[in-house]
């Protein structure tokens, strides 16, 4: 079993519509949890991190259940230029500084 | 100018031959990280670094070894390249995260390796 798993879609929505990816940890340990956003062949960058209390970031909105080990983001008014990868990724049970991605979530938003 | 910068960005290879990937970064951090990307699997840790002349092993070091010679180079090499090591390389930098925080990783522009 992966350690991250996600969806790899394609999720292919219209523009303005919301949309939303999961994600589940096997590691209960797990402390830090984030989305990293990845274009295509170019390099992740961290979206948001990902707190118990539930964040929010403009249209974006990341919740954390860790009695579940389930994540979840969530894209409100979805605009062309939020097509991308999107890469859930916890740390480590036994450190803060390893990083275990999961292999990403598609997004496709069409015009 | 990038803050993390990857050479070179592309390279084609011979099965067998030596391959030196260069990382360098201008962010300061004392942490540097050496990844894999292989379509479906994520992204995978190789080496790691916490600072001059640390050097750990990652979740997949095998056929791999790295050079942490200044604080802003980070180099990786493939003594005997293998086709199963084609696949797309970042490099990544953080500085030390608090005690039970951890801090953002900035990946560079990424190396596609090809290996016949």
């Amino acid at each position: 079993r992966k350690e991250v798993e996600q969806d790899p879609g394609p999720f292919n929505v219209p523009e303005g519509a919301t949309v939303a990816f999961n994600c589940t940890y096997s590691n209960s340990a797990s402390q830090s949890f984030f989305w990293y956003r990845q274009d295509c062949r170019k390099e992740p960058k961290l979206l948001m991190s990902v707190y118990s209390s539930g964040n929010e970031d403009g249209r974006f909105t990341a919740q954390l259940n860790r009695a579940s080990q389930y994540i979840s983001l969530l894209i409100r008014d979805s605009k062309l230029s939020d097509s991308a990868t999107y890469l859930c990724v916890v740390t480590s049970g036994d450190s803060s500084y390893k990083l275990i991605f999961g292999s990403g979530t598609r997004l496709l938003v069409r015009p | 100018d990038a803050d993390v910068t990857q050479t070179p960005r592309n390279r084609i290879t011979k099965t067998g031959k030596r391959i030196m990937l260069e990382c360098s970064q201008t962010k300061g951090h004392d942490r540097m990280y050496w990844y894999r990307q292989d379509p479906g699997l994520g992204l995978r840790l190789i080496y790691y670094s916490f600072d001059v002349k640390d050097i750990n092993k990652g979740e997949i070091s095998d056929g791999y070894s790295v050079s942490r010679q200044a604080q802003a180079k980070f180099s990786l090499s493939l003594e005997s390249a293998i086709p199963n090591q084609t696949a797309l390389y970042f490099c990544a930098t953080s500085l030390e995260g608090n005690s039970g925080y951890t801090d953002t990783q900035y990946f560079g522009p990424g190396t596609r390796l090809t290996v016949l």
